[in-house]
């Protein structure tokens, strides 16, 4: 049973970067059948896509974010990562990562982190 | 930054039969197709439905999701207590170049 595991600071202080892992266990990260997501929701709303990366490392970026994401993958420690550069208290939201195959939706998600903006 | 609308609530009562819709574009719903999540309180969100209709295995039956042409519907039939939730739908958008996934606004079950 693959399963994904969010790690990462619970605090991030406005204008810095976000910078969260997410680990892959129970299956590679290299097979090639999935999409490998970040997902965030702001406390008490709703979800927004980040963005995704396949295991070559070409990542597709919400438009919304684009200037200020970057995701990247370590096939070797099979984990993928999401940087979010710039942040301000809008960015405080708890942080999903999940796999999708091309064109589905996501059908495995971490348990998700909490990552709050505050000086 | 939301392009799939759900009504904020629905309710039932145990065993009743509860929809939830879903409206889109021609480049979100009407050209790709829609998938639905459930989130219980305090947990992340889990694939209830995909490519319209199918359900991943482990999912009751009582759970069914339908589309034509920009709008989908989810329904629940049978309601549970254990149903009471926050339902999203989700699609692809294919008015880019990249692939943008969007989500619904969300819907809240509440069961009476």
């Amino acid at each position: 049973q693959l399963q994904l595991q969010e790690s990462g600071p619970g605090l991030v202080k406005p204008s810095e970067t976000l910078s969260l892992t997410c680990t892959v266990s129970g299956g590679s990260i290299s097979s090639g059948s999935y999409y490998w997501g970040w997902i965030r929701q702001p406390p008490g709303k709703g979800l927004e896509w980040i963005g995704s990366i396949y295991y070559s490392g070409t990542a597709y970026y919400n438009p919304s974010l684009n200037s200020r994401v970057t995701i990247s993958v370590d096939t070797s420690k099979n984990q993928f990562y999401l940087n979010l550069s710039s942040v301000t208290a809008a960015d405080t939201a708890v942080f999903y990562c999940a796999k999708n195959r091309y064109g589905s939706g996501f059908d495995s998600w971490g348990q998700g982190t909490l990552v709050t903006v505050s000086s | 930054q939301s392009v799939l609308t759900q009504p904020p609530s629905a309710s039932g009562t145990p065993g009743q039969r509860v929809t939830i819709s879903c409206s889109g574009s021609s480049s979100t719903i009407g050209s790709d197709t829609v998938n639905w999540y459930q989130q219980l309180p305090g947990t992340a969100p889990k694939l209830l439905i995909y490519n319209n209709n199918q359900r991943p295995s482990g999912v009751p039956d009582r759970f069914s999701g339908s589309k034509s042409g920009t709008s989908a519907s989810l329904a629940i039939s049978g309601l549970q207590s254990d149903d009471e939730a926050d339902y999203f739908c989700a699609a692809w958008d294919d008015s880019l170049d990249d692939p943008l996934y969007v989500f619904g606004t969300g819907t809240k079950v509440t069961v009476l």
